[in-house]
């Protein structure tokens, strides 16, 4: 089975620097998604950004980029340019391509704090 | 373009008590997922439908049940409550049938159980 495992729990930074995210996953497909979701204190979840396995470019959407390591399963996200529309709780995001599913596996989610 | 909605946003039910939630995509989004979100055990699949059919299942009991209408709406309903389903319900819909489709997540429906 697919596991997702945050390794970070909580983390902060200082407005406008920059700060990395770890995820690591286990899988034996070796054809699948990967995805960042933030969900702000409001509770809304949504996509920040998403990277195919296949792909070897790194996504990046405007301040927010990964470090996809396929080998060692590893997806990092890093925001820069930190702002206090940030803070909020990031979840690691799963999804095979076999089967046609949509099911998600999430990790355990990271709490980020921005100090002004 | 209206997001996914769901209804009510929040509830408090009593052990033993069964309870239905509802589910509306996006329209024009076929395949809808449910997830349950708790401090302890973070967000876990429940199921997934699409067109009315259920294609996939968590890790559940059976008290843990749902379905899909011909518009898409989803409810999922839990019978005999129990305190550890005191959760966060939350539902995603997605057009489906591309791999590349982004899922969208309504705000959620908060449970209580006394």
């Amino acid at each position: 089975a697919q596991t997702v495992t945050q390794s970070q729990p909580e983390m902060s930074v200082q407005e406008a620097e920059t700060v990395t995210l770890s995820c690591t996953y286990d899988t034996s497909e070796s054809d699948y998604y990967l995805f960042w979701y933030k969900q702000p204190p409001s509770r809304q979840m949504i996509l920040v950004i998403r990277q195919e396995a296949y792909k070897q470019q790194n996504a990046t959407e405007n301040r927010f980029s990964v470090n996809f390591q396929k080998a060692a399963k590893s997806f990092s996200l890093k925001i820069s340019d930190s702002q206090l529309g940030d803070a909020a709780m990031y979840f690691c995001a799963y999804r095979a391509t076999q089967g046609g599913s949509e099911k998600l596996v999430f990790g355990k989610g990271t709490k980020l704090t921005v100090n002004p | 373009k209206a997001g996914v909605t769901q209804t009510p946003r929040y509830l408090i039910k009593t052990r033993g008590q069964q309870v239905t939630l509802s589910c509306s995509p996006i329209s024009g989004h076929r395949s809808v997922s449910w997830y349950q979100q708790t401090p302890g055990q973070g967000l876990q699949f429940l199921f997934e439908y699409f067109s009315e059919t259920q294609r996939n299942k968590g890790n559940f009991p059976g008290r843990f049940s749902g379905r899909q209408f011909s518009n898409s709406r989803s409810e999922m309903n839990v019978s005999t409550l129990e305190l550890g389903d005191s959760a966060l319900y939350l539902c995603a819909s997605s057009l489906a049938l591309r791999l590349n489709n982004e899922q969208f997540f309504g705000p959620g429906t908060r449970l209580t159980v006394l």
